[in-house]
């Protein structure tokens, strides 16, 4: 009954390998986010969809492609992956867009590239 | 732009006593959401506590309350009784109702001590 989950949990990978987050919430939200968390520990978005439509691309590279087929999934595909993209990717949840919406996160993934 | 600011890097607290983490933030929109995160060590971000601007009594959750001071612009936590459990780092967050990321601070690593 877990509200947000990502897959998969670790990945570990080589430089300039292609590779994708999925991630699924079944609290019913209408909007879904990404976020990384670098080594230090900072936060910050990269994408938000609501209702399968793109809302917030945050000047992250386009070899990061964010896909959502309906609105309880939003994927992350990276395209030829560099070592700056090791980090903790986080996707979240709220029920709609708005400042008094609630996030909910998933566990994580954590990426380390080689 | 908006911007949170915790200034603590690092808090200690014995076992049973209340501990407040300080979070400013800054914003020109008056209407906006802060919340506060917890990150255990597991990795897992935990939604603890929200408050609105427009909310006339401070927020409270069992053992976590939040100190709103609106012409201060501060929004500090406070844990009651603290726990083993509640050693963590601590994230504040804010959303303005006008867009849809939310920003966080940096982070406060809490050590809770027997």
């Amino acid at each position: 009954d877990t509200a947000v989950s990502q897959t998969p949990k670790y990945l570990v990978t080589q430089m300039g390998n292609d590779k994708s987050i999925k991630c699924e919430q079944n609290l019913g939200h209408d909007t879904m986010y990404w976020y990384k968390q670098d080594s230090k520990k900072f936060l910050k978005i990269m994408f938000s969809y609501n209702n399968k439509e793109l809302i917030i691309n945050e000047t992250v590279p386009n070899r990061f492609s964010p896909k959502s087929p309906d609105k309880a999934h939003l994927n992350l595909h990276i395209n030829s992956l560099e070592l700056g993209d090791s980090a903790v990717y986080f996707c979240a949840s709220s029920l709609s867009q708005g400042g008094g919406e609630t996030q909910y996160f998933g566990p994580g993934t954590r990426l380390l590239v080689l | 732009a908006q911007k949170i600011t915790q200034t603590q890097p690092g808090m200690f607290v014995q076992e049973k006593e209340a501990v407040t983490l300080d979070c400013t933030y800054d914003t020109s929109d008056p209407s906006y959401g802060l919340f506060w995160y917890k990150q255990p060590s597991s990795g897992e971000m935990i939604f603890l506590i929200y408050q609105g601007s427009y909310d006339q009594q401070n927020a409270t959750e069992g053992r976590y309350s939040l100190n709103f001071q609106k012409a201060r612009k501060s929004a500090n936590l406070v844990i009651s009784a603290s726990q083993l459990g509640d050693s963590a780092m601590y994230f504040c967050a804010m959303r303005e109702w006008n867009t849809d990321k939310l920003i966080f601070g940096t982070g406060t690593r809490l050590q809770v001590f027997p």
